[in-house]
């Protein structure tokens, strides 16, 4: 079965620092590895996502991911954190290769202390 | 292009009830998605629909339905409701592209906050 995990469920980091929000993967065949970030009371919003090809991936608001078939992770990473980063993450598959099923991570709270 | 829409925002309703959630997915966009998070259970898949037929279903007893119309515009319905119905329900629609939409990313609304009391 598909599935993804988040080991962290909150992420404390300095204003300024990198950050790296962990995502470790389950799944049979191509993974299809997706980062969304959700902030208070609002819908989920796609960061970046991972289908094939270069294993460092890059988004949007200046965040990427990192994935390693080999560790089957795919952390997502930013060289530096500003305070309005801070928001709940979630890491996600996609269980169907022709529809829309996906599986989300727990998700992990990241806190970016001025 | 506007994004995808859903109300109410909010809903208040009593145990037994039942109550409709309305989406409007982005211009185009011919898949719709629901999903129900909670603080305990997370972010769970509830359905989705595709030129108006549910194509993949979740894990939730039949209470929950949902229904797709032709200009892709989509509603949820929970019948019978209970307390541990209480979430906030997300609707999401995707682009399809090609054979394959594995790589279709989600574009979420909002979400309406139902609290079943």
């Amino acid at each position: 079965a598909q599935s993804v995990a988040q080991p962290e469920d909150q992420v404390n980091v300095a204003e300024g620092n990198p950050l790296t929000v962990k995502c470790t993967y389950s799944v049979s065949g191509n993974p299809y590895l997706f980062w969304y970030v959700q902030y208070p009371n609002r819908g989920l919003q796609f960061l970046l996502k991972y289908i094939t090809g270069d294993n460092l991936v890059k988004g949007s608001y200046g965040f990427e991911a990192e994935f390693n078939k080999s560790q089957t992770s795919f952390h997502l990473k930013k060289p530096s954190a500003l305070v309005s980063d801070s928001a709940l993450y979630f890491c996600a598959v996609n269980r169907d290769n022709y529809g829309q099923n996906f599986v989300f991570g727990p998700g992990t709270r990241l806190s970016v202390l001025p | 292009k506007a994004g995808v829409t859903q109300t109410p925002r909010y809903l208040i309703k009593t145990r037994g009830q039942q109550v409709t959630l309305s989406c409007s997915p982005i211009s185009g966009h011919r898949s719709v998605s629901w999903y129900q998070q909670t603080p305990g259970q997370g972010l769970q898949f509830l359905f989705e629909y595709f030129s108006e037929t549910q194509r993949n279903k979740g894990n939730f007893p039949g209470r929950f339905s949902g229904r797709q119309f032709s200009n892709s515009r989509s509603e949820m319905n929970v019948s019978t409701l209970e307390l541990g119905d209480s979430a906030l329900y997300l609707c999401a629609s995707s682009l399809l592209t090609g054979t394959s939409t594995a790589d279709s990313p989600l574009h979420f609304g909002n979400g309406t906050r139902l609290t079943v009391t």
